[in-house]
């Protein structure tokens, strides 16, 4: 049962244009959201996060958007730069939850 | 400067063979969690442990083993039972509980296994 799940296996975007990466989930007890990056051969590294106290959070080119009625979130990357190119991880947590849970990745791929 | 350190990158097993990935923290963390990645399956949980001499097994703990007999090191076992051990293995850590909302997971470098 994949509770938390990234749709797109890989996206495609040219350089300075906006990238949208998407993540869906299942368990309506997850209150708090998490984007991690990671590239090839390496630990994935904390991104940006979001409570569900929230519909949006903004750091610099990125910003994670929360729609709970449709247990969706999204992350925006703009100006999309060639350094943006890895997989990126959406995971979740519920309250008391020991444990993040991830979903399978989206390869992104900024083109010059 | 405080990490988490993940030994060796690249590893070598013949098959029916067991061998231990090696995973140190010095963030002080109490929870320590392994996870394994293969190509479009994304993270899955192999064991995570959140004291000292405590762990749970995760969504795909068959043919692993782990310990926790220090708060900074948590190995993992592959043992000749795991039936496609070859992936990439990653160790994390966290303070737990609202640690997890804190920017959740520190992860190490990961260790490619590959059997042969």
């Amino acid at each position: 049962d994949q509770q938390v799940k990234q749709n797109s296996p890989s996206l495609s975007v040219q350089e300075g244009r906006i990238s949208i990466l998407n993540c869906d989930y299942t368990n309506s007890m997850f209150d708090y959201f998490l984007w991690y990056k990671k590239y090839p051969a390496e630990g994935p590294t904390f991104l940006i996060s979001i409570s569900s106290i929230k519909d949006k959070n903004e750091d610099g080119r990125f910003t994670v958007f929360l729609n709970k009625s449709a247990k969706h979130l999204s992350l925006h990357i703009v100006p999309s730069q060639p350094g943006d190119s890895a997989v990126y991880f959406c995971a979740a947590n519920g309250k008391g939850a020991q444990k993040l849970v991830f979903g399978q990745g989206t390869r992104l791929t900024i083109n010059p | 400067d405080g990490g988490i350190t993940q030994s060796p990158k690249y590893l070598f097993r013949k098959e029916g063979q067991n061998v231990t990935l090696s995973c140190e923290q010095n963030l002080n963390h109490d929870a320590m969690y392994w996870y394994r990645q293969d190509p479009g399956q994304g993270l899955r949980l192999i064991y995570y442990s959140q004291i000292v001499n405590d762990f749970q097994k995760g969504d795909i703990a068959e043919g692993y083993s782990v310990s926790r007999e220090k708060k900074e090191s948590f190995p993992l076992t592959v043992t000749s039972a795991q039936k496609n051990p070859t992936a990439f293995y990653l160790c994390a850590s966290s303070v737990p509980g609202q640690g997890l909302m804190r920017g959740g997971y520190t992860f190490g470098s990961g260790t490619r296994l590959t059997v042969v």
